[in-house]
């Protein structure tokens, strides 16, 4: 059974430019969540969707938007790149909603130039 | 909101010795507290994790211990080996709320 799965797992990108990255869950999984991490920091929570809804968002600009689909795989969109968004985005399933363990995806390191 | 502290943030022991890193958080709603292994540009993964209604859970080597009046927790490895040596995160995660707080981190290094 595949795990979590996240494309593209590399992306470079300039300034201003939009980005969309794409998660698949494993099946089965209902919730998925999104992260970014810094470099040399802990993740940070962005959003968490849970049967197509938005049930939680991180302290994030309105730039970040994600999306779920009926299949349950996800996307996050983030408009009008900063360099400071340059990180490794990482999304993380989970069988229901409020409850854990969340197995994480391998990531796309986003590189903003 | 959550906010989860981890100390300390590099942590380097001899092959074979004890290594424990501990977490606080701030909000008594929270009720998850797992703890993530990454290594090097990889993903994190999770390797123990525990609820509230429990105060001590072990698996093999890896052990973590939760103080709700204290709101701390604890991970613990014995007999640590080379293969150990890693970054280590821990997370707090209210009831209902699937916005789940990071720890810093901790760089572990087990010297051979």
């Amino acid at each position: 059974d595949a795990g979590v799965t996240q494309s593209p797992t590399h992306l470079i990108k300039t300034r201003g430019q939009q980005v969309t990255l794409r998660c698949s869950p494993i099946s089965g999984h209902k919730s998925v969540s999104w992260y970014q991490q810094v470099l040399g920091q802990g993740p940070q929570f962005i959003f968490q969707y849970y049967e197509k809804e938005e049930r939680g968002r991180g302290n994030f600009p309105d730039r970040f938007s994600a999306r779920q689909f009926p299949n349950y795989s996800s996307e996050l969109n983030v408009n009008a790149l900063l360099l400071g968004d340059s990180a490794l985005y990482l999304c993380a399933s989970s069988l229901i909603r409020d409850r854990g363990p969340y197995t994480f995806g391998s990531g796309t390191r986003l590189t903003v130039v | 909101g959550e906010n989860v502290e981890q100390h300390p943030s590099t942590l380097s022991v001899q092959e074979g010795d004890s290594a424990v890193i501990k977490c606080t958080y701030s909000d008594s709603a929270s009720n998850y507290f797992p703890w993530y292994k990454q290594e090097l540009g990889k993903r994190p993964q999770l390797i123990i994790d525990i609820r509230s209604n429990v105060g001590e859970k072990k698996d093999q080597r890896i052990a973590v211990t939760l103080n709700k009046t204290a709101k701390h927790f604890s991970l613990h490895i014995t007999e640590t080996q080379p293969e150990d040596s890693a970054v280590y995160f821990c997370a707090a995660s209210p009831y209902n709320n699937n916005d789940m707080r990071f720890g810093a981190g901790t760089r572990l290094t087990v010297k051979p």
